[in-house]
């Protein structure tokens, strides 16, 4: 069974940075494409990052471009985002996706998220 | 980017009642559009992929179509269970956009 399960959500100030880790199981990581999407308390679902099976190939929403990272451990089956210089409107559950082959840009499989709070 | 427009944003309906929700596209994007059912507090679910194919273990009540720019999501005979939060997106590439979602309540 497809399992992800994010990790590392919680609160920080304004300026701040936070690495977010998702661990997958129950399939060939390695094999498959991930994104981050996001969604702030009460609004609708926004796609943050995405990374190939092998890592090389990125692309992220312009809001996010030269703050946050997406990083991949096949190794490790995890995937994880790191997020600098966070702004109050980073504020969201964030939510580690899986592509559902490749570039399908459909997401078959989600985590249950993790909440990140950005606040002074 | 490609922007993604759904109505309507809310309806109330009851169990039984068929329901349609549309999702337009700015641009045509093909059949290269995906359904999500989202309840409170939980992650999205897959519906429907390329505009019209039931995901596996999807209920067949559950219905796609369209192409181009103009797409609709059909629930054939509404169920307790489908009271819910439904979010179209485009498939067509990076960077990837949803509607802005339709919240399905009780009449």
């Amino acid at each position: 069974e497809v399992h992800l399960e994010e990790s590392g959500g919680g609160l920080v100030q304004p300026g701040g940075s936070l690495t977010l880790s998702c661990a997958a199981s129950g399939f060939t990581f390695s094999s498959y494409e991930m994104n981050w999407v996001r969604q702030a308390p009460g609004k609708g679902l926004e796609w943050v990052a995405y990374i190939s099976s092998g890592g090389s190939t990125i692309s992220y929403r312009d809001s996010v471009k030269g703050r946050f990272t997406i990083s991949r451990d096949n190794a490790k089956n995890s995937l994880y985002l790191q997020m600098d210089s966070l702004r109050a409107d980073d504020t969201a559950v964030y939510y580690c996706a899986r592509d559902m082959y490749s570039s399908a840009w459909t997401i078959d499989y989600w985590g249950q998220g993790t909440r990140v709070t950005v606040t002074s | 980017d490609i922007q993604m427009t759904q109505s309507p944003s809310s309806l109330s309906a009851s169990v039984g009642d068929r329901v349609t929700i549309t999702c337009r596209a700015s641009q045509s994007i093909g059949t290269y559009l995906s359904w999500y059912q989202q309840s409170p507090g939980k992650a999205p679910i897959l519906l429907i992929y390329a505009a019209s194919t039931l995901q596996s273990g999807v209920p067949s009540r559950f219905s796609g179509s369209g192409s181009g720019t103009h797409f609709t999501l059909t629930i054939s005979s509404l169920q307790p269970e489908d009271f819910s939060n439904y979010y179209c997106q485009q498939s067509y590439g990076t960077p990837l956009t949803f509607g802005g979602g339709t919240k399905v309540d009780i009449k």
